[in-house]
């Protein structure tokens, strides 16, 4: 069965500060995909990364980055010089199979991260 | 771009009520999935359709059901509403078969239909 642990609930900091999340996850698949949402007050999940169970490429989107580790079973988020607009929930997700068969997968959520940011 | 519209955004029900939540998935689109997230939890998937026909199933109670229409539309019908069946409920659409270079493709989720049961 797959699961997704982030340890972290709520995470306070103040402007301009670095931020990293924690993703750890559980799965018995070798292929899987890992990705990242970000749910603000308003209530919708906006996607942020998607990386496939081959892929172990760190990736940085402007002040986003993503730190991939197979041998620890992280896929750990910082965000770089926050801002109170990043003030959201963020949740890691997981989604087994998919990548091989071609065919999409549901996604399997953490229980979030809860970030604030305050000037 | 177009979205994922889900209607109603607001829904308050009485208990033993029914409720019936509506999610037009984007275009080409043909696989959509279901989540309910109560306060403060995450989304739970309770149930995806690819072409029309279910093909996944997760903690969906039997007093709801679900289908997937011809137009790809899906609709989430909810029976003897109970006090704990107040959540956020979000759809999400997919293309159900990517390419493999690709593989298992995002999942775009609607703004959500948050229901409430007095």
């Amino acid at each position: 069965a797959q699961k997704v642990t982030q340890a972290q609930t709520e995470i306070s900091v103040v402007e301009k500060e670095d931020v990293t999340l924690d993703c750890v996850y559980e799965t018995r698949d070798t292929t899987y995909y890992l990705f990242w949402y970000k749910q603000p007050p308003s209530g919708e999940l906006v996607f942020l990364i998607r990386r496939n169970s081959f892929d172990e490429q760190n990736e940085i989107s402007g002040r986003y980055s993503w730190n991939f580790q197979k041998s620890t079973s992280s896929f750990n988020f910082t965000i770089t010089a926050s801002q109170v607009v990043d003030s959201a929930v963020y949740f890691c997700a997981l989604s087994e199979g998919g990548w091989r068969t071609g065919t999409a997968s549901k996604l399997t959520f953490g229980t979030g991260t809860r970030l604030q940011v305050t000037l | 771009a177009a979205g994922v519209i889900q209607s109603p955004r607001h829904l308050i029900k009485e208990k033993r009520e029914t409720a019936t939540l509506k999610c037009y998935p984007i275009p080409r689109h043909d696989t959509v999935y279901w989540y309910q997230q109560g306060p403060g939890q995450d989304p739970q998937f309770l149930i995806s359709f690819y072409e029309k026909m279910q093909s996944d199933k997760g903690s969906i109670p039997d007093r709801f059901s679900a289908q997937q229409f011809s137009d790809y539309h899906s609709e989430l019908n909810m029976s003897s509403l109970e006090l704990g069946d107040s959540a956020l409920y979000f759809c999400a659409s997919s293309l159900g078969r990517g390419q493999r270079s690709s593989g298992a493709n995002v999942l775009t989720f609607g703004a959500g239909s948050r229901l409430t049961v007095l």
